[in-house]
C-alpha cells in the first residue's frame, strides 16, 4: 500500500519569506501522480499544484513551486512571498493510476505579519 | 454548476443507529472517493469507486460500506454507528482522462458525531 509522509505538524513563517514543506511516499508503483491541497479553517480542500510521475520538470503555478525527486520518493511544496492568506493545513496527496488516492497527516503552516 | 453535493451538513447519531450519508456529482466523473478526517488530522480513504458497478476498499473501510449504481451518486452507509465513527466526512470526485488525470472536486464535507 501506498504511504505518504509530512514530517512537519506545524511551520510559521514571516510574511512576504519563503517556506518549503516536506512531503515523502512509498510506493512500488512507476505510474502515479503527486499533488499538494490547502485547507483553510473554512474546511474546503484547494488544489494547489500537481505532479505527473513521468514528467521531469517540477511543476510551478505562481508562487507555488515543487521539488520532485522521483528516486528519493520527495516531493516538496515551496512557497514564495508568503501571504496572510496562505495560513492554512496543507497536504500532501499520492494517487496510483487507478484512482486510490492517499493523503498525508498535513502540515499547519502560520504566516505571521 | 453544483460540483460535489454532500448531505447532510451535520449529524448526531446514537450508538448502534445506521444513516446513509448522500453524495453527487453532475460532471460525469468517473472516480469517487470517501474520506474521513477526524480533529487535527489528514484524509483517510474509507472507499474509492471507478466507475458505476465497481468499488473498492480504501484505508480504513471497517464499519462501512458503499454502493455506486450510478455515475453520479456515491451514497457511503454506516451499519452501527460507534463514537470512533465520529468525525467530518467528505465525498470527492475527479475525472481521469486521456493523457492525464484531472484534480479532486471536494464535496463541502458532513460533520457527525456518535454520542
Amino acid at each position: 500500500a501506498q504511504t505518504v509522509t509530512q514530517s512537519q505538524p506545524e511551520m510559521s513563517v514571516q510574511e512576504a519569506e519563503t517556506v518549503t514543506l516536506s512531503c515523502t511516499y512509498d510506493t512500488s508503483e512507476s505510474n502515479y501522480y503527486l499533488f499538494w491541497y490547502k485547507q483553510p479553517p473554512s474546511r474546503q480542500m484547494i488544489l494547489v499544484i500537481r505532479q505527473e510521475a513521468y514528467k521531469q520538470q517540477n511543476a510551478t503555478e505562481n508562487r507555488f513551486s515543487v521539488n520532485f525527486q522521483k528516486a528519493a520518493k520527495s516531493f516538496s511544496l515551496k512557497i514564495s512571498d508568503s501571504q496572510l492568506g496562505d495560513t492554512a493545513m496543507y497536504f500532501c496527496a499520492f494517487m496510483k493510476h487507478g484512482g486510490d488516492m492517499r493523503f498525508g497527516a498535513g502540515t499547519r503552516l502560520t504566516v505571521k505579519p | 454548476n453544483a460540483g460535489v453535493t454532500q448531505t447532510p451538513k451535520f449529524r448526531i447519531l446514537k450508538i448502534g443507529q445506521s444513516m446513509t450519508l448522500q453524495c453527487a456529482q453532475d460532471m460525469n466523473h468517473n472516480y469517487m472517493y470517501w474520506y474521513r478526517q477526524d480533529p487535527g488530522m489528514g484524509l483517510k480513504l474509507i472507499y474509492y469507486s471507478v466507475g458505476a458497478g465497481i468499488t473498492d476498499k480504501g484505508e480504513v473501510p471497517n464499519g462501512y460500506n458503499v454502493s455506486r449504481s450510478t455515475t453520479e451518486d456515491f451514497p457511503l452507509r454506516l451499519e452501527l454507528a460507534a463514537p470512533s465513527q465520529t468525525s467530518v466526512y467528505f465525498c470527492a470526485s475527479s475525472y481521469l482522462r486521456t493523457g492525464g488525470y484531472e484534480k479532486l472536486f471536494f464535496g463541502s464535507g458532513t460533520q457527525l458525531s456518535v454520542l
